[in-house]
C-alpha cells in the first residue's frame, strides 16, 4: 500500500499568516492526490485535485502544488473560517490512503 | 445539486451485522464510481471501498476485507455497504462518496461498535 506521510501533525497559527502543509507518498503518484478540509461533526471538503488544481467553491487562498512522492497545500493568508484538520489523499493506486491529518489551530 | 444521504447506522455488539444505505440525486448515478470513507472518533478518514463504475470492479481497504461488502442499485440510485462481523475498531462515522477523487461526500452516519 502507498503510505502518505502528512506534516506537521499540528500548527498553531494567527489570522493573516501564511501556512504550509505537507504530504509525501511513499512511491510516485503522479499528480492523483487531493486536499480536505473537515470541521468538527461535518463531512470533509475537497479544496484541491489534480495535486494543484482549486475546486470551484474554495476561496482562491488556498493553493496546491507539486508531483510524483512531495505535495504541499498553502493557505495564502489564513481566516478564522480555516481553522479546522486538513487531509490530502492518494487515488493513483488501490487501496487509496489519507495522509494522517494537520490540525490547524489558532494561535 | 449533488446530495447522497446516509441511512442505517446505529449501535451494534462486535460480531454483530449492520447494512448502510446511501441514496444519490442531483446526477446521473450509473455514471459514477462511488464508495465509503470512514472517520474514526479522535483520529482520521480511512478509505473503506469502491465501486467503480460500468466494469463494477470493486475494492476494499485491508482492514475490512472479507467483512465488509459494497454494492450498487442504479434503478435504485443508491449505494449499500454491509458490515459483518462488527468489531469495536469500525466505531466511525461512514460517508459515502461520489467519484473515484472523493469529489462530494455526504452528511455521514455513525456506527458504534460496542457491548
Amino acid at each position: 500500500d502507498i503510505q502518505m506521510t502528512q506534516s506537521p501533525s499540528s500548527l498553531s497559527a494567527s489570522v493573516g499568516d501564511r501556512v504550509t502543509i505537507t504530504c509525501r507518498a511513499s512511491q510516485a503518484i503522479r499528480n492523483d492526490l487531493g486536499w480536505y478540509q473537515q470541521k468538527p461533526g461535518k463531512a470533509p471538503k475537497r479544496l484541491i485535485y489534480a495535486a494543484s488544481s482549486l475546486q470551484i467553491e474554495a476561496p482562491s487562498r488556498f493553493s496546491g502544488s507539486g508531483s510524483g512522492t512531495e505535495f504541499t497545500l498553502t493557505i495564502s493568508s489564513l481566516q478564522p473560517e480555516d481553522f479546522a484538520t486538513y487531509y490530502c489523499l492518494q487515488h493513483n493506486t488501490f487501496p487509496y490512503t489519507f495522509g494522517q491529518g494537520t490540525k490547524l489551530e489558532i494561535k | 445539486e449533488v446530495q447522497l444521504v446516509e441511512s442505517g447506522g446505529g449501535l451494534v455488539q462486535p460480531g454483530g451485522s449492520l447494512r448502510l444505505s446511501c441514496v444519490a440525486s442531483g446526477f446521473t448515478f450509473s455514471s459514477y464510481t462511488m464508495g465509503w470513507v470512514r472517520h474514526i472518533p479522535g483520529k482520521g478518514l480511512e478509505w473503506v471501498s469502491c465501486i467503480i463504475k460500468g466494469s463494477n470492479s470493486i475494492y476494499y481497504a485491508d482492514s475490512v476485507k472479507g467483512r465488509f461488502t459494497i454494492s450498487r442499485d442504479n434503478v435504485k440510485n443508491s449505494l449499500y455497504l454491509q458490515m459483518n462481523s462488527l468489531r469495536d475498531d469500525d466505531t466511525a462515522v461512514y460517508y459515502c462518496v461520489r467519484d473515484q477523487w472523493l469529489a462530494y461526500w455526504g452528511q455521514g452516519t455513525l456506527v458504534a461498535v460496542s457491548s
